[in-house]
């Protein structure tokens, strides 16, 4: 299985920009991005995907390096609320039935 | 609309005991996972339904575990019997179809404790 690699933790201060990296370097060219995150006591949810340009939505963006090897989160202004551990996920193309796999993501930590 | 709903949220049993999880996916979401998740662990696939059969259970220790999805909705995984390596969260997913832009709604897991 193709696998991400991201750092263990990361801290934020409340209200600045935070961006999460996240390394796949043996990505194949039907591997979709994923990114996921879960909150304490509950199961993860998803943030965003993409497969090769960047991708913006109400949560965050993602930003794709070109050779596809590697991934950026961004959320644009931490709150409080998104501390939580985020998964970055290779979902594989369709003859692997486009299943996640998650990794040990990382626990990102907001400090007031 | 309703989330994904799962029961009971906390389990605690005696090694060598059954156990049963119930899962109620979203309306209409024909595809069906359940994951274990250990402590400091990202979720692990155990088994994949599509509509009322299972697609992928390659992870699902067969000797202990089992899961059925009757008429395509709800789902039970069951432990018989359980483990002390057992304990760990158990949640239940659901999604559309398995295509990439499918997103997959979790529910809040059943912890299950074996003493």
């Amino acid at each position: 299985d193709a696998k991400t690699t991201q750092p263990n933790s990361m801290e934020s201060n409340e209200e600045e920009p935070v961006h999460l990296p996240c390394n796949h370097s043996t990505i194949s060219g039907t591997d979709y991005i994923h990114w996921y995150r879960q909150l304490p006591s509950q199961g993860p949810e998803y943030v965003i995907h993409g497969l090769t340009s960047n991708v913006n939505n109400r949560m965050a963006s993602l930003a794709i390096a070109e050779d596809r090897k590697s991934s950026t989160l961004i959320l644009h202004r931490a709150t409080l609320r998104d501390a939580a551990v985020y998964y970055c996920i290779l979902q594989r193309g369709p003859n692997a039935g486009n299943m996640l796999t998650f990794g040990g993501g990382t626990r990102l930590m907001v400090k007031p | 609309e309703a989330g994904v709903v799962q029961s009971p949220r906390y389990k605690i049993i005696e090694k060598k005991q059954p156990v049963a999880f119930w899962c109620n996916p979203i309306s209409g979401h024909n595809t069906l996972y359940w994951y274990l998740q250990n402590l400091g662990q990202g979720p692990e696939l155990l088994i994949r339904y599509e509509n009322e059969e299972a697609v992928d259970d390659s992870q699902l220790p067969k000797d202990r575990f089992s899961a059925e999805r009757l008429k395509g909705v709800d789902s039970t995984l069951k432990i018989q019997p359980a483990e002390l390596g057992d304990s760990a969260v158990y949640l239940c997913a659901s999604s559309e179809g398995q295509g990439a832009r499918n997103e997959q709604f979790f529910g809040p897991g059943t912890r299950l404790t074996v003493l």
